[in-house]
């Protein structure tokens, strides 16, 4: 099992560039999440995808777009990046969304800088 | 915005030394849970508390949950160089468990 995986590892963009960063889980999992990591700032949730077929926004979610494309894949897309969206992206999934937080598996990370 | 916070920020400390690490917050958790991160890597799962008053322990790690539910408490004892890294905690805020919050995290730094 590979777990979570995200591709690209490192990104350059300009400002304007748009891109999609990709993620899939092998384990099955119902939830899906995009967070991103500033120094300092900890772990700010994007996007979730609580099931496959929906979406909803998280704590930071202007400048994103989602999609979930099947029950492995969900993608986060960056229509015009920006400066502030220089950051490290992780992505994770659980068996289920509910209030009893249920383990998150994270990716390795995409680290996106933005110039 | 419910808040979370951790603390302290940064703490390095010697081999063998024992250290606590608190999360706290104005409101109550539903649930809560501890990962650890490494540097170039995602975060990775230690403990996961739902219960006031809970205790759980992991080798040399205890972990404590607030009778109230709106604090929690990493000790570890007799740290280890292996244990550098970032500690996080993460709560649920509500029932429907959408309201996940990290906190910013405590860098340790383990020196022999």
């Amino acid at each position: 099992n590979a777990g979570v995986t995200q591709t690209p590892k490192f990104q350059v963009l300009k400002t304007g560039q748009s891109m999609t960063l990709q993620c899939a889980q092998d384990m099955n999992h119902n939830s899906m999440y995009w967070y991103r990591q500033d120094p300092g700032m900890g772990l700010r949730l994007i996007y979730y995808s609580a099931s496959e077929g929906t979406t909803d926004k998280g704590e930071v979610p202007n400048g994103y777009n989602v999609s979930r494309l099947n029950k492995r894949e969900f993608s986060l897309r960056l229509e015009s990046a920006a400066p502030s969206q220089t950051s490290v992206y992780f992505c994770a999934s659980s068996e289920v969304w509910g209030w009893r937080l249920r383990e998150q598996f994270f990716g390795p990370g995409t680290r996106l800088t933005v110039l | 915005t419910q808040l979370l916070e951790q603390s302290p920020q940064f703490l390095s400390i010697q081999e063998g030394e024992n250290l606590t690490v608190y999360c706290n917050s104005s409101s109550v958790f539903s649930s809560l849970q501890w990962y650890r991160q490494e540097p170039g890597e995602g975060p990775v799962l230690l403990v996961t508390v739902v219960t006031g008053g809970e205790v759980k322990k992991l080798k040399r790690l205890t972990f404590q949950f607030g009778d109230a539910r709106k604090d929690s408490s990493l000790h570890i004892t007799a740290a280890q160089p292996g244990d550098t890294g970032l500690y996080l905690c993460a709560g649920v805020f509500n029932q429907a468990g959408t309201a996940l919050i990290f906190g910013k995290g405590t860098t340790l730094s383990v020196s022999s």
